[in-house]
């Protein structure tokens, strides 16, 4: 049973569009939200982070949102580019934060 | 600084054989941890360690043991290797800055086992 659930499984976006990906989680005690970005024959590098004590996070053209009620949050990319063709992958922590638990990951195409 | 090095890249096993893969660091960071990535269900957690001479289970511990006599070194060690064991395998460390979490994975290692 996965404790994080990540949608959708695959996101072909235009050049310039916004991408946008969905993870959802149950447990309450988890409390650091990381995203990562995996290129192909690589491993994942983290990507932004945030803690729900805020609603958002900005970095550069990456964003997470992060609904505490609804028990959800998502990363928007603005101004796709070809170069953010990637796999994505949520991920939760609770307090002991050596155990991240992985959303199933999401495989974003960026169209020229 | 190399970060988190695995060897080897690849290896092919015969069901039943055992072997250890390798995982260093040398970023000093007290948190290691070894996951395996299968298509469609992201990065599982096998083991994890918080510092020289202590780890636990993660979410699939079965089939694999580690230990960590240094603060550089996570080996993973399949004891008698199964089918159901071929996936990619990661080790990350971690270290903890102002609330943030920073980890820091290696380039993995693709096993199978026929």
């Amino acid at each position: 049973q996965q404790q994080v659930k990540q949608s959708p499984q695959s996101l072909i976006v235009q050049k310039g569009g916004i991408s946008i990906i969905n993870c959802a989680y149950e447990n309450t005690a988890f409390d650091y939200f990381p995203w990562y970005q995996q290129f192909p024959g690589k491993g994942p590098a983290l990507l932004i982070a945030i803690r729900p004590d805020v609603s958002e996070k900005k970095e550069g053209r990456f964003t997470i949102s992060f609904n505490k009620s609804a028990k959800q949050f998502s990363l928007h990319i603005m101004d796709s580019q070809p170069g953010d063709s990637a796999t994505y992958f949520c991920a939760a922590s609770p307090n002991n934060f050596n155990k991240f638990y992985f959303g199933s990951g999401t495989k974003l195409n960026v169209k020229p | 600084n190399a970060g988190v090095t695995q060897t080897p890249k690849f290896q092919v096993l015969k069901t039943g054989q055992s072997m250890t893969l390798q995982c260093a660091q040398d970023m000093n960071h007290e948190y290691m941890s070894w996951y395996r990535q299968d298509p469609g269900m992201g990065l599982r957690l096998i083991h994890y360690s918080v510092g020289a001479g202590i780890t636990d289970q993660g979410e699939v511990p079965n089939g694999y043991n580690v230990s960590r006599s240094t603060t550089e070194d996570f080996p993973l060690r399949l004891l008698s290797a199964a089918p159901s064991q071929t996936s990619v395998y990661f080790c990350a460390s971690s270290y903890s800055t102002g609330g943030n979490y920073e980890q820091y994975f290696g380039p993995g290692t693709r096993l199978t086992v026929t």
